[in-house]
Parts: structure tokens; C-alpha cells; sequence
């Protein structure tokens, strides 16, 4: 089984600095999804950015980034210029393109990161 | 805009009671899901369905069921609610078509057991 973990579980960074969050997963697998989602306290949780596994390009979404190291089994997000709107429990999540029944598969979630953003 | 609506945003039930959380989403993805979310734990996947009366378990099945009679609507069914079954239930959607794959949550429900 796929494990995914945050080892941050608070990050704290001054408005408009940049700040990385760090995640880690181990698998068997050579191809697979990757993603980073956030929630804003008491709202929807929403996907920032995603990565497939076989791209060596690592994903940009404007302000936000990832550093994709396939051997290294890590996946940092990057935030630069943070705001205040950033400010939410991020989570990593680990997907299989193998499917284990009909064309579907849940995610796994790492345990998340409490991100605070300074004023 | 993908939409996905969850039937209650708190719940209060108490213990032995049947609970039904409901999910719907409007954007005909044939992927439907049910996550708990604990502080510390992160999400877990209880259930998913990939087609209607299609269900497969997820990694923490025990004491839940599920049903799906419509594509667009899936039920997460407490059978006889416990207090350790407190917690936040997210539902989620995604599409087979495209290329993208990504999973759209609804708002959740938190449930409480007393």
C-alpha cells in the first residue's frame, strides 16, 4: 500500500515570502498521480496543482509550484509571494494509475499542513 | 464549474441511530467518493463507486455502507451510528473522460455521535 507523509504539521511564513512544503511517499509503482489540494478553513477543499509521474517537468500553477524528485519519492510545494488567502490545511495526495476496480481509485492523503501566513 | 453538494454542513445523531449523508454532484462524472477527515489522521477513503450499483471499499469500510441509484447521487449510510464515528465526511467526483483525472470535493459534513 501507498503511504504519503507531511512531516510539517504547522508552517508559518511572513506575507508576500515564499515558503515550501515538504511531502514524501513511498510506492512500488513507476507511474502514478500527485497532488496537492487546500483547505481553507471552513470551505471547500480545492486542487492547487498536480503532477503525473512519468513528466519530468514539475507542475507550475502561477504563484505555486512543486519540486517533483521521482527518485527521491518527494514532492515539495512551493508558494511564492504568499498572501493572506493562502493561509489553509494543505494535503498531498498519492494516486495509482492502476485501477483497482472499474476505472476508479481514491486518493491517499498525506496527514496535511497547517500553513499560517504572517501579516 | 464542477459542483458537488453534500445534504447537510453539521449533523448531530445519536448512538444506534441510522444516519444517511447524502452527495450530489452535477457535472456527470461517473467517479463518485466518501473520505472521513480526522485532525492528525488526514482523509481517509471509505468507499468509491465507479458506476451506478457499482461500490468497491475503501481502506476504512468498517461500519459503513454505501449505495448509488442514480449517477449523479451517492449515499454514505451509518447503519448504527457510534461515537467513534464522529468526524468530518467528504464526498468527491471525478471524471473518466480527458485527460485529467482530478477529484472535486463537496463542502462536508460534520458529523456528530453522541
Amino acid at each position: 500500500a501507498q503511504t504519503v507523509t507531511q512531516s510539517q504539521p504547522e508552517m508559518s511564513v511572513q506575507e508576500a515570502e515564499t515558503v515550501t512544503l515538504s511531502c514524501t511517499y513511498d510506492t512500488s509503482e513507476s507511474d502514478y498521480y500527485l497532488f496537492w489540494y487546500k483547505q481553507p478553513p471552513s470551505r471547500q477543499m480545492i486542487l492547487v496543482i498536480r503532477q503525473e509521474a512519468y513528466k519530468q517537468q514539475n507542475a507550475t500553477e502561477n504563484r505555486f509550484s512543486v519540486n517533483f524528485q521521482k527518485a527521491a519519492k518527494s514532492f515539495s510545494l512551493k508558494i511564492s509571494d504568499s498572501q493572506l488567502g493562502d493561509a489553509a490545511m494543505y494535503f498531498c495526495a498519492y494516486r495509482s494509475t492502476m485501477y483497482s476496480g472499474g476505472g476508479a481509485d481514491g486518493l491517499t492523503f498525506g496527514k496535511g499542513t497547517h500553513l499560517i501566513i504572517q501579516p | 464549474d464542477v459542483k458537488v453538494t453534500q445534504s447537510s454542513r453539521y449533523l448531530v445523531k445519536r448512538t444506534g441511530e441510522k444516519v444517511f449523508l447524502e452527495c450530489v454532484q452535477d457535472m456527470d462524472h461517473e467517479n463518485m467518493f466518501w473520505y472521513r477527515q480526522d485532525p492528525g489522521l488526514g482523509l481517509r477513503l471509505i468507499y468509491f463507486s465507479y458506476d451506478v450499483k457499482m461500490k468497491e471499499k475503501g481502506d476504512i469500510p468498517e461500519g459503513y455502507s454505501v449505495s448509488r441509484e442514480k449517477k449523479e447521487r451517492f449515499s454514505l449510510i451509518l447503519e448504527s451510528a457510534s461515537t467513534n464515528q464522529t468526524s468530518m465526511y467528504l464526498c468527491a467526483s471525478s471524471s473518466l473522460r480527458g485527460t485529467t483525472d482530478t477529484q472535486y470535493f463537496g463542502p462536508g459534513t460534520r458529523l456528530t455521535v453522541l
